[in-house]
């Protein structure tokens, strides 16, 4: 069993439709928790990151976490074309070594 | 010019033979990174190396080797390619100081496909 499963889809959906992409992880040691967007023929970029249990927003994302059934998700409100991307949720322990763990990764694709 | 530059962009070889991956960044970061990238698999970490003396095995280091020759330059080595080394394969930077976020800076990958 992977640490960290992620659905890989692919995920379409209309433009201005709300996306739920989520992760579950298998290791309660984990306590950082981390969204990277990767557009095509690109590099993972950071979006976002939390820290134990909670929500975090930025803009039209939301990032949130549940320690207790160790589930992470990330929420996108009115998804637009540029949101076409694939996401990959990551997580490592309390000692920061840049080891991430990555899910697999979904592929999301918001229609006109 | 991106911060983390990766050569070739695109490298096609044949079973058997020697290849080096290279890597540079512009951002002064003593901390690098190799990953290898598969559908359905995501990103596994190959090799990192927090300072030119120190190198360490990741996830899936076999068949592959790793040169820090200098803060900015880390190179990558399949010794001899095997076809299931086909890959994606993404060189990453990060800043100790940003431990929490576990933010990496990658760059833009280097695919290759072993014949």
């Amino acid at each position: 069993q992977k640490e960290v499963e992620q659905d890989p889809g692919p995920l379409s959906v209309p433009e201005g439709a709300i996306v739920s992409l989520n992760c579950t992880y298998s290791n309660s040691a984990f306590q950082y928790f981390m969204w990277y967007r990767q557009y095509s023929r690109k590099g993972p970029e950071l979006l976002m990151y939390t820290y134990s249990s909670g929500n975090k927003e930025d803009g039209r994302f939301t990032a949130q976490v549940d320690k207790s059934s160790k589930y992470i998700s990330l929420f996108i409100r009115d998804s637009q074309p540029s949101d076409s991307a694939t996401y990959l949720c990551a997580t490592h322990g309390s000692s920061n070594t840049g080891k991430l763990i990555f899910g697999q990764g979904t592929t999301l694709q918001v229609k006109p | 010019d991106a911060d983390v530059t990766q050569t070739p962009r695109n490298r096609i070889t044949k079973t058997g033979k020697r290849i080096m991956l290279e890597c540079s960044q512009t951002k002064g970061h003593d901390r690098m990174y190799w990953y290898r990238q598969d559908p359905g698999l995501g990103l596994r970490l190959i090799y990192y190396s927090f300072d030119v003396k120190d190198i360490n095995k990741g996830e899936i280091s076999d068949g592959y080797s790793v040169s820090r020759q200098a803060q900015a330059k880390f190179s990558l080595s399949l010794e001899s390619a095997i076809p299931n080394q086909t890959a994606l394969y993404f060189c990453a930077t990060s800043d100790p100081g940003l431990a929490g976020t576990g933010e990496l800076f990658f760059g833009e990958g280097s695919r290759l496909t072993v014949l």
